[in-house]
């Protein structure tokens, strides 16, 4: 299976601020990575996908990048509505999907 | 818009079966683009995908869970179900469908349901 792994577990940040969020893949992946976001009780939401493709209604201040097995999200001015986990997935093995183990973005 | 709900019991015993179903409205589950997934969460942890299937018949498990999982398509329901056996305390979670679209090589989970907790409990 494809192992993902993201950092850091948690972090805490300012409006306004510019955050990053790593994940990295245990094996090659080419671009097949995506990102969600999940607000406490609420399903995930897709934010990007094959690794830095806004999905449609997104807000632009959310980005991501990296090919092979480091990626990144990077949210360009932090909002106070940007709380919440936020998971990666490979979708590079049609017949083994996995997720990161999340990262928690809590605003200062 | 397209929209998923999750049904199913709240409460299942220690070595039972765990069946849910997947309603699916404002679209049809028969289309050669979609996969139909479930995904779970237990309380306060992460997400664990459990597997996906087509309404060709193909489909795909974890296989830590291969053994014990059943899915399947109702076509004429417009519903995917998930079957469960012997299930433990580990099996607590949030249980979740979703949609898995394809753009162009790409795939993504792009509707989800709201989920449904199921709770092991003797």
């Amino acid at each position: 299976d494809i192992q993902m792994t993201q950092s850091p577990s948690s972090l805490s940040a300012s409006v306004g601020d510019r955050v990053t969020i790593t994940c990295r893949a245990s094996q090659m992946i080419s671009d097949s990575l995506n990102w969600y976001q999940q607000k406490p009780g609420k399903a995930p939401e897709v934010l990007i996908y094959a690794a830095s493709s806004l999905q449609s209604g997104v807000p632009s201040r959310f980005s991501g990048s990296g090919s092979g097995t480091d990626f990144t999200l990077t949210i360009s001015s932090l909002q106070p509505e940007d709380f919440g986990t936020y998971y990666c997935q490979q979708s590079f093995s049609i017949s083994y999907v996995t997720f990161g183990q999340g990262t928690k973005v809590e605003i200062k | 818009q397209l929209q998923l709900q999750e049904s199913g019991p709240g409460l299942v015993k220690p070595s039972e079966t765990l069946s849910l179903t997947c309603a699916v409205s404002g679209g049809t589950i028969d289309s050669t683009t979609y996969y139909w997934d479930w995904i779970r969460q237990p309380p306060g942890k992460g997400l664990e995908w459990i597997g996906g299937t087509y309404y060709g018949g193909t489909t795909y498990y974890n296989p830590s869970l291969k053994s014990r999982v059943t899915m399947s398509v109702d076509t004429a329901n417009n519903q995917i179900s998930l079957k469960l056996s012997s299930v433990t305390a580990a099996d607590t979670a949030v249980y979740y469908c979703a949609r898995k679209s394809y753009i162009d090589s790409w795939s993504l989970f792009d509707y989800w349901g709201q989920g449904t907790l199921v709770t092991v409990f003797s």
